[in-house]
């Protein structure tokens, strides 16, 4: 089992580019989540999804969208980026409502 | 909602030296549980322990063990005879009773053992 992957791990933006995060699990786990990681911050939940199909706000959802068609992926996507989104984007997926585990993250830098 | 607050931002101890990280968090739900996840220099978050709130005994994993007190509202992380490998940032967090899995996280401890 690859466990919880993600693509790309690092990525230079523009203010402005557009992009999308891909998360994929083979563990078969209905729950799955994205995190941003900053400095002095700890890992605050942008985006997560209970299920193929759905997907709800976390505490910073404000510029991302994300989408979560097949059970096994869960998108993140920025629309319009900026610089304030710079940081370090972790997915993490759960079986049931226990521990998460997660993927290896994505450093992104908008400029 | 829930909140973690991890008051030591770094700590640095020499080898062999015991340590420990506070956790103290703040929910209104009367079942919830906590975490503590550790993230090594490499980047990955590995996760190291979930405790239930109805479940106060105190565990131990080899040098590992955590002291979960509800009167308190903590759950304190001490690694005993810390070694170099330990170097790593420490999250703790909480997860309430809701049926998202919503983890909240603290803000990270850094802590850096030296030879």
């Amino acid at each position: 089992n690859a466990g919880v992957t993600q693509t790309p791990k690092f990525r230079v933006l523009k203010t402005g580019q557009s992009m999308t995060l891909l998360c994929a699990q083979d563990m078969n786990h209905e729950y799955m989540y994205w995190y941003r990681q900053d400095p002095g911050m700890g890992l605050r939940l942008i985006h997560y999804s209970v299920g193929e199909g759905t997907t709800a706000k976390g505490e910073v959802p404000d510029g991302y969208n994300v989408s979560r068609l097949k059970k096994q992926n869960f998108l993140l996507g920025l629309e319009s980026a900026a610089p304030s989104q710079t940081s370090v984007y972790f997915c993490a997926s759960s079986y049931t409502l226990w521990e998460q585990f997660f993927g290896p993250g994505t450093r992104l830098t908008v400029l | 909602a829930q909140k973690v607050t991890q008051a030591q931002t770094e700590i640095s101890v020499v080898e062999k030296e015991d340590v420990t990280l506070d956790c103290v968090y703040e929910t209104r739900d009367t079942t919830y549980y906590l975490f503590w996840y550790k993230q090594p220099p490499s980047g990955e978050l590995v996760f190291l322990i979930r405790r239930n709130s109805f479940d106060e005994q105190n565990e131990i994993s080899g040098r590992y063990s955590w002291n979960f007190q509800k009167s308190t509202s903590s759950f304190n992380f001490t690694i005993t005879a810390s070694q170099v490998v330990d170097s790593a940032v420490y999250f703790c967090a909480v997860r309430g009773s809701s049926n998202t899995g919503k983890l909240i996280f603290g803000q990270g401890t850094t802590l850096q053992v030296k030879p």
